[in-house]
């Protein structure tokens, strides 16, 4: 079975700095998609990145980039310029890339920005 | 697009009552999934259907719970009777299904907070 632990319960960074969030896996599988997905107050879950395994570049949007390293599992999450919006809770998650669709999410980690 | 949607937003009820909660996925979405969000156990997926048909529902609880799909557009979650235990947030979510090893992104309703008293 998949592993997703997220270490950092908590975070909180000043307005306009950068941000990681960490994640690692466990899985004995190679292809698979690992993604993040963000929890804001309003608990709408809105999904912020996804990455393929089979893919060597990291994935980016706009500010928001991950370090995927492979033989490491670990799949983190950078924040650059960070804006009172980003304030959620951040969740990893991992889904097998055949037969199954199901996502297996980690803990979270409650970010706060600060004004 | 409307996205996922789904209802009640809020539901309160006693302990023995039946609760059913509705779902109405993403237009042309072919995938629908049904997840359950507490403090305890986090976010974790309850069941998933494609084309209508459930795929995985080793996730569901006990007896007490059950999914239907009747159309593409439509799905319940039902819990009879309803515990306090079952008190959390349901999220039911979307995607398009490629096969072959290709999956899109689930996209999320905004959730149903059940509380069981």
């Amino acid at each position: 079975a998949q592993t997703v632990t997220q270490s950092q319960p908590e975070m909180s960074v000043q307005e306009a700095e950068t941000v990681t969030l960490s994640c690692t896996y466990d899985t004995s599988e190679n292809n698979y998609y690992l993604f993040w997905y963000k929890q804001p107050p309003s608990r709408q879950m809105i999904l912020v990145i996804r990455q393929e395994a089979y893919k060597q570049q990291n994935a980016t949007e706009n500010r928001f980039s991950v370090n995927f390293q492979k033989a490491a599992k670990s799949f983190s999450l950078k924040i650059s310029d960070s804006q009172l919006g980003d304030t959620a809770m951040y969740f990893c998650a991992f889904m097998f890339n055949f037969g199954n669709e199901k996502l297996t999410f980690g803990t979270g980690t409650r970010l706060t920005i600060i004004p | 697009d409307a996205g996922v949607i789904q209802s009640p937003r809020h539901e309160v009820t006693e302990m023995g009552q039946e609760v059913t909660l509705r779902c109405k996925p993403i237009s042309g979405h072919n995938s629908l999934f049904w997840y359950r969000q507490t403090m305890m156990r986090g976010l974790e997926l309850l069941i998933y259907f494609n084309n209508n048909v459930p795929i995985d529902d080793s996730g569901m609880p006990e007896d007490r719970f059950s999914a239907k799909m009747p159309n593409a557009s439509f799905s319940t979650l039902k819990i009879q009777p309803s515990e306090p235990r079952d008190s959390a947030v349901y999220f039911c979510a979307s995607s398009l299904a490629r096969g072959g090893g290709s999956t899109d992104t689930q996209y999320f309703g905004p959730g149903t907070r059940l509380t069981v008293l």
